[in-house]
């Protein structure tokens, strides 16, 4: 069955570094979606993609963190410099198309950030 | 505004007990659609149902089934006979077809702990 991959599971960094997280969607899905989770929240949206087109990066804090989709297939997400509030849970999603209705939003298994 | 609300943080039931969670929304879109998912431990959310506002109908899976209230603005989730395996966090999410993106507005979860 095909999955969303993610890289790496997990990172510490130091306050101040820069950090970069990897996800793969699955294949043919268009639709990208970069959360972040603190723990005992729910997810919150980062960046919302359309083959490589953001379609909504409203809630992601553009002072630090970038992300980009280059060829409508992987996407990355960098933080610089890391701050301490980073620390969560960065999960990836792909969906076929936007349509949640239609289509659900699979998940990968997330990236576990930790800022010293 | 749009919100969704799970009010319960934690819940434990030991094993083979029925159980419930509750799931309350706000929206003024007249077309909407809710979802549920569960997060293992591993982190990985996983998708379980998508229903939309024109269908009240219950829906039935196995030992899983929902209850979609449009009157009380509720989409409650019950697990008949829980399995220790059933023990995740489980958010409930809504989209408003007034939203071209379709994103998810997500609750805040339930932890569901299924003692032996």
């Amino acid at each position: 069955e095909a999955e969303v991959a993610q890289s790496p599971r997990y990172k510490i960094t130091e306050k101040s570094q820069a950090v970069a997280f990897w996800c793969d969607p699955i294949s043919g899905h268009a639709t990208l979606y970069w959360y972040r989770q603190i723990l005992g929240q729910g997810p919150e949206l980062l960046v919302q993609f359309q083959d490589e087109s953001v379609v909504d990066d409203s809630q992601l804090p553009k002072d630090r963190f970038s992300a980009e989709r280059l060829k409508g297939v992987d996407s990355t997400l960098k933080i610089q410099p890391a701050e301490l509030g980073d620390s969560a849970m960065y999960l990836c999603a792909s969906s076929l198309e936007l349509a949640t209705y239609l289509y659900e939003q699979y998940f990968g298994p997330g990236t576990r950030l930790t800022v010293t | 505004a749009q919100k969704v609300t799970q009010a319960q943080t934690e819940i434990s039931v030991v094993e083979k007990e029925d159980v419930t969670l509750d799931c309350v929304y706000e929206t003024r879109d007249t077309t909407y659609y809710l979802f549920w998912y569960k997060q293992p431990p591993s982190g990985e959310l996983v998708f379980l149902i998508r229903r939309n506002s024109f269908d009240e109908q219950n829906e039935i899976s196995g030992r899983y089934s929902w209850n979609f209230q449009k009157s009380t603005s509720s989409f409650n989730f019950t697990i008949t006979a829980s399995q220790v395996v059933d023990s995740a966090v489980y958010f409930c999410a809504l989209s408003e077809a007034m939203d071209s993106n379709y994103q998810l507005i997500w609750g805040a979860g339930t932890k569901l702990i299924i003692k032996p």
